[in-house]
C-alpha cells in the first residue's frame, strides 16, 4: 500500500457516458497529479493541484475536468467518453513540487465500450 | 510529448546479470528520477538525482547523470526475477517550470530465472 488510494480500480462504461475517478493522496502530501497511461501514448500528464488550487495543466481534453477538495482528495471527471479514452488513469501525490519523488496510486483502469 | 526517452525499449537478461538502461532528455532539468512499474500496477519511486550530482547509489541501483550530454543511466546489479518490470525516467524541469514530472516511454526489463 503506497498511501495513495484510487477508486474504483476498474471501470467499464459505454461511449458518451461520464465517470468520476477519485484519489486520496498520501497523508501530508499537498500536491495531487493526474496521469493517463495508454499503450501508444505512454504516461501523459493531465493536471496538478496543490492545496486545493490548480497549478499546472498538461494535455487534458476539454471533456475532462478535475478538482481538489478541502480535505485534499481529488476527483477527475471524464465526460462524453470515447473509445480512445480507454486507459489507465493514475493519481500521484507529493509534499510539494518536483523536488520530491511522487507516490503513485494503483490506478483506475477505464474501458470504454 | 515526452521529455525523456529510454533506451533500449526492451531488455532480456538472465538472473544474476547486470541491467543497464539509458535515458536521454531535451531541456534543462532540476532533477531526474527513476521509477519502476510492475505490469498494470502503479509506479514506484526508486531514486532521485539532482542536476548537481553525477552519481547516486541505492542498494543494487546505481544512477549516473551527465547534464552536458543530457543523459542518465540506471544500473541494476545482480538482477533477480523480481526485478522484471518497466522502468521509467522522469525529469523535473529547471526552476520547476510547469511544476510536474515528464516521463519517458520506459524500458521493459525481463529477468529470466
Amino acid at each position: 500500500d503506497s498511501g495513495v488510494t484510487q477508486t474504483p480500480k476498474h471501470l467499464i462504461t459505454a461511449t458518451g457516458q461520464r465517470v468520476t475517478l477519485r484519489c486520496s493522496p498520501r497523508s501530508g502530501d499537498l500536491s495531487v497529479y493526474w496521469y493517463q497511461q495508454s499503450l501508444d501514448q505512454g504516461l501523459q500528464f493531465l493536471i496538478q493541484y496543490y492545496n486545493g488550487e490548480e497549478r499546472a495543466k498538461g494535455n487534458i481534453l476539454e471533456r475532462f475536468s478535475a478538482q481538489q477538495f478541502p480535505d485534499l482528495h481529488s476527483e477527475l471527471n471524464l465526460s462524453s467518453l470515447e473509445l480512445g479514452d480507454s486507459a489507465l488513469y493514475f493519481c500521484a501525490s507529493s509534499p510539494g513540487g518536483t523536488a520530491y519523488g511522487y507516490t503513485f496510486g494503483s490506478g483506475t483502469r477505464l474501458t470504454v465500450v | 510529448s515526452q521529455q525523456g526517452e529510454e533506451d533500449p525499449q526492451a531488455l532480456s537478461i538472465q538472473e544474476g546479470e547486470n541491467a543497464t538502461m539509458n535515458c536521454s532528455y531535451k531541456t534543462s532539468i532540476n532533477n531526474l528520477q527513476w521509477y519502476r512499474q510492475n505490469s498494470g500496477r502503479g509506479l514506484v519511486h526508486l531514486i532521485l538525482i539532482r542536476s548537481n550530482e553525477r552519481e547516486k547509489h541505492s542498494g543494487r541501483l546505481r544512477v549516473t547523470l551527465d547534464t552536458s550530454k543530457k543523459s542518465s543511466s540506471l544500473l541494476i546489479t545482480a538482477s533477480r526475477a523480481a526485478d522484471t518490470a518497466s522502468y521509467f525516467c522522469a525529469t523535473a524541469p529547471f526552476n520547476n517550470a510547469g511544476n510536474m514530472l515528464t516521463f519517458g516511454g520506459g524500458t521493459r526489463l525481463m529477468v529470466k530465472p
